[in-house]
């Protein structure tokens, strides 16, 4: 089945260390997003990628840092300068070919639950 | 970015018809409006998209009035799986990608 996997869903780090959050995706999309969601909040956006070797800041990126080598793959560490890292985060991707019947949606992971300690 | 305003949360009986409305009054001439729902600790799914004319698929219909200033989605029969945030979205072109910007959702309590 094709799919957007993130890992681990828990994770816990001691303040001023830096964790990277794993979403891989294999359903050949080109595009791939990091959002946050706070505690009875929305998503907000912060990163995203249209293509591989491509990466762009959205709306809350600082403290965070990405990297797209592979197109499956869109890495996000949680660094230490990110003053208040607590929060559920999303991976999502999406098709960039019009023809897609998909190419509206955005197709999303079942989430990290990141704790800082 | 234009923004949406919805309510912060709505009650139905299962299998009756659920109407979640969105004001949108700043949507812009080339914005889509997108729902998405979240179950607990899940992350969200699209429902549904339009542009100007109402549309229809198997989880639910969309409603968009002519001025498109607001909009509604409709659950046909609610089930007790439909209990969610729903979120009202304006997907538009922003610095040369589609960016969804997201509120803070109606959360959708549905009892037997």
């Amino acid at each position: 089945d094709g799919g957007i996997t993130q890992s681990p869903k828990y994770l816990f780090r001691k303040e001023g260390q830096n964790v990277t959050l794993s979403c891989e995706q294999n359903l050949n999309h080109d595009a791939m997003y990091w959002y946050r969601q706070d505690p009875g909040q929305g998503l907000r956006l912060i990163y995203y990628s249209q293509i591989v070797n491509d990466f762009q800041k959205g709306d809350i990126a600082e403290g965070y840092s990405v990297s797209r080598e592979k197109k499956e793959s869109f890495p996000l560490t949680v660094t230490s300068a990110q003053k208040n890292p607590t929060a559920f985060y999303l991976c999502a991707s999406r098709s960039s070919a019009s023809g897609d019947t998909t190419y509206n949606e955005q197709f999303f992971g079942p989430g990290t639950r990141l704790t800082v300690l | 970015d234009a923004k949406t305003t919805q309510p912060n949360s709505m009650e139905s009986n299962e299998e009756e018809p659920v109407h979640l409305p969105c004001n949108h009054s700043t949507i812009s001439g080339t914005d889509y409006i997108h729902w998405y729902r979240q179950l607990p600790s899940q992350g969200p799914e699209y429902v549904i998209h339009g542009l100007t004319s109402n549309v229809n698929n198997r989880m639910a219909s969309l409603a968009i009035a002519e001025d498109r200033k607001s909009s509604t989605l409709i659950l046909h029969r609610a089930t007790l799986r439909d209990a969610a945030v729903y979120y009202c979205i304006l997907r538009g072109i922003s610095g040369g990608y589609n960016k969804l910007i997201f509120g803070a959702g109606t959360r959708l309590a549905v009892h037997p």
